[in-house]
């Protein structure tokens, strides 16, 4: 089961901020936050990720609250080309990652 | 520097024919990682490997499936004698030792008729 709770689909204005939310209450003090999407039927693609502090780069930022039990995923300027769903993963650190569990994501509509 | 590659891209399959996916990692990468997409449904982990070492399978169907990734060569997903519930997309990423962001390929699509 995914450790990651997402809402289902979200609308956003062309041009304007998408803050996709993400739950992961249950996440260990060695867990990492990543963020993919998926783009109709390609593959998907590896976005950003973190531990505890903010992170940015340049296709996003990710925000994690200070206790790690959510995070948000900013996309500061939405295209129409983010139109996508967007998972949200808890993955584990460097003492034993493998495992990547997918859950529904969030299906992201950037509305002209 | 390449992405990770996967052939075919399209794969047709009569029921019980067998059917072999590959995937090059990125040059760099010695993780690879396989994933099943339903159609209208979510990613499924079913293997993780690292050179010639199975790592995790426990998302791999007990019988029919394997996987390897030798020493020299592609990772290779094989699926025996198919049904047509095995129609799916199949995805492989790969990533660093360092680091645990993976790269993926654009999948291959499998039918069985």
């Amino acid at each position: 089961d995914a450790k990651t709770t997402q809402p289902p689909s979200m609308d956003c204005a062309e041009g304007r901020a998408a803050n996709l939310p993400c739950n992961h209450s249950t996440i260990s003090g060695n867990e990492y936050v990543y963020w993919y999407r998926q783009i109709h039927s390609q593959g998907p693609q590896y976005i950003i990720h973190g531990l505890k502090n903010n992170e940015t780069n340049e296709m996003a930022s990710l925000i994690i609250t200070e206790d790690r039990k959510s995070s948000t995923l900013i996309l500061p300027h939405a295209t129409l080309r983010d139109t996508a769903v967007y998972y949200c993963i808890v993955s584990p650190g460097e003492d034993g990652g493998f495992k990547t569990i997918f859950g529904a994501g969030t299906r992201l509509f950037v509305k002209a | 520097n390449a992405g990770v590659m996967q052939n075919p891209r399209h794969l047709v399959r009569r029921r019980g024919q067998e059917a072999r996916l590959r995937c090059s990692p990125m040059k760099g990468h010695s993780h690879v990682y396989w994933y099943r997409q339903l159609p209208e449904e979510g990613l499924k982990f079913m293997v993780y490997l690292q050179k010639e070492n199975i790592i995790d399978e426990s998302g791999m169907p007990k019988e029919r499936f394997s996987a390897e990734f030798p020493k020299e060569g592609p990772s290779i997903l094989r699926i025996q004698q198919v049904v047509r519930g095995d129609s799916a997309a199949y995805f492989c990423a790969s990533s660093r030792r360092e680091d645990y962001e993976q790269y993926f390929g654009p999948g291959t699509r499998l039918t069985v008729t």
